[in-house]
C-alpha cells in the first residue's frame, strides 16, 4: 500500500497567516490526490482534488499543488472557521490511504 | 436535501458480526461508487472499502478482506457493510461517503462530496 506522510502533525498559527501543509507519497502518484477538512465532532469535507482543483464551495483561500510524491495544501488566509484536522488521500491505487492528518490551530 | 442516513452500529464482543446500513436520498443513488471509511476513536481516518454503481466491482484494506462485505441495492437506494469475525481494532465510527468521481482530461479522480453522519462500532468484551 502506498503510505502518505503528512508534515507537520499539528501546527498554530495567527488569523491572516498563510498556513503550508505538505504531504508526501512513498512513490509517484500523479497529482491522484484530494484533500479534506475535518472539524472536531464532524464528517469530513473535501477540499481539493486531483491535486490542485478546488471542489465547488470551497473558498478561494485553499488551494492545492503538486505532483508524483510532493504536494502542498495552502490556506492563503487563515481564518477562525478553519480550525480543523486536514488530511491528505491519494486515489491512485487500492487500497487509498490517508495521510495522518494536521491539527491546524489558532496562536 | 441530499444526504446518507447510517443505522446499525453498536457494541458486540470479538468474534461477533454486525452489519452497518446507509440510505441515500435526495440524489440519484446509483451512477456513485460508494464507500466506507472509519475512524478509530482520536485517530486519522482509515478507507475500507468501496463498491461500483453496479455492485459488481468491490475492493477492500487488507486488514478487512475476508472479514467484511460491501454491498448495495439501488433499488432501495442503499449501501451496506456486513462485518465478521470483528477484533477490537474494529472499534471505531464508520462513515458511509459517496465518491462523486471528476473527470477531467481522460482521467477520474475520487471526490468524496457527502458523507454519512457516522455510526459508532465498539468492539469489546
Amino acid at each position: 500500500a502506498i503510505q502518505m506522510t503528512q508534515s507537520p502533525s499539528s501546527l498554530s498559527a495567527s488569523v491572516g497567516d498563510r498556513v503550508t501543509i505538505t504531504c508526501r507519497a512513498s512513490q509517484g502518484i500523479r497529482n491522484d490526490l484530494g484533500w479534506y477538512q475535518q472539524k472536531p465532532g464532524k464528517a469530513p469535507k473535501v477540499l481539493i482534488y486531483a491535486a490542485s482543483s478546488l471542489e465547488s464551495g470551497v473558498p478561494s483561500r485553499f488551494s492545492g499543488s503538486g505532483s508524483g510524491t510532493d504536494f502542498t495544501l495552502t490556506i492563503s488566509s487563515l481564518q477562525p472557521e478553519d480550525i480543523a484536522t486536514y488530511y491528505c488521500l491519494q486515489d491512485y491505487s487500492y487500497p487509498r490511504t490517508f495521510g495522518q492528518g494536521t491539527k491546524v490551530e489558532i496562536k | 436535501e441530499v444526504q446518507l442516513v447510517q443505522s446499525g452500529g453498536g457494541l458486540v464482543q470479538p468474534g461477533g458480526s454486525l452489519r452497518l446500513s446507509c440510505a441515500a436520498s435526495g440524489f440519484n443513488f446509483s451512477p456513485y461508487w460508494m464507500q466506507w471509511v472509519r475512524q478509530a476513536p482520536g485517530k486519522g481516518l482509515e478507507w475500507v472499502a468501496n463498491i461500483k454503481e453496479d455492485g459488481r466491482e468491490q475492493r477492500y484494506v487488507d486488514s478487512v478482506k475476508g472479514r467484511f462485505t460491501i454491498s448495495r441495492d439501488n433499488a432501495k437506494n442503499s449501501l451496506y457493510l456486513q462485518m465478521n469475525r470483528l477484533r477490537v481494532e474494529d472499534t471505531a465510527v464508520y462513515y458511509c461517503v459517496r465518491d462523486n468521481d471528476k473527470v477531467m482530461e481522460g482521467n477520474t479522480y475520487d471526490a468524496y462530496d457527502i458523507w454519512g453522519q457516522g455510526t459508532a462500532v465498539t468492539v469489546s468484551s
